[in-house]
């Protein structure tokens, strides 16, 4: 157990629809980020909140909105779901910036898959 | 651009062997440069994190080495287990005030008994 929850494991639904994934960040982390994985792809920066303020934006779609709560949970919102919104999303979380103190490593969920059918 | 290459794609070696996994970046600024493993359909784990100075890290069995000049990085994985089969990605970190991970598309390590 890395210490970062992520809800629901599974999720099964049909195109155009809306879901919301859920990020609880290890115990004392103040960032949190949410990547895309597709199938045998690398992963894909989509998102980055520091105490509750967005701090850095991937390669995001207008559809997929984030936030991050003042208990530093994080929801990711995924709308009018299409076939190629299929895959593992992951939440990550680290202590502060993953930028230039090199300390901050990040901690990874054990992923969100999402199937689109 | 940015980018982070790995070599080989994906790579399959006996049990006891000992293989090395290659990246070259062309990331600037850099700040530093990650090692992660990621067992599949799970979230990466990290193995080493080495800033700029830093040429050679070690965890255990891995080792990881840096050459800055060159954007060359290596991951060493000694005497393998059947528990390493994994990806390993290179992931390398923009510096500049802001955060930016840029990762690898990893290679793929398959051990066999």
């Amino acid at each position: 157990d890395s210490g970062v929850t992520q809800t629901p494991k599974h999720l099964i639904t049909a195109t155009g629809q809306r879901v919301t994934l859920r990020c609880s960040p290890r115990s004392g982390d103040l960032s949190v980020y949410w990547y895309q994985q597709s199938l045998d792809q690398g992963l894909q920066f989509l998102i980055q909140y520091y105490n509750g303020e967005e701090r850095a934006k991937g390669n995001i779609l207008e559809r997929f909105s984030a936030q991050q709560f003042p208990d530093l949970h994080s929801e990711l919102n995924l709308s009018s779901l299409e076939l190629g919104d299929s895959a593992l999303y992951f939440c990550a979380s680290s202590p502060g910036l993953a930028g230039d103190a090199g300390a901050n490593v990040l901690t990874f969920g054990a992923g969100s898959r999402l199937t689109v059918l | 651009k940015n980018q982070v290459e790995q070599s080989p794609q994906s790579l399959i070696i006996l049990e006891g062997k000992n293989c090395t996994l290659q990246c070259n970046y062309t990331v600037s600024p850099f700040s530093n440069l990650r090692w992660y493993k990621q067992d599949t359909g799970r979230g990466p784990v990290s193995l080493t994190i080495m800033t700029f100075s830093e040429n050679t890290k070690s965890n255990g069995r891995y080792t990881a080495t840096l050459d800055a000049d060159t954007k060359q990085s290596s991951l060493h994985i000694t005497a393998s287990q059947l528990s390493d089969s994994a990806s390993y990605i290179c992931v390398v970190n923009l510096s500049g005030g802001y955060n930016k991970l840029i990762f690898g598309a990893g290679t793929r390590l398959a051990v066999h008994p």
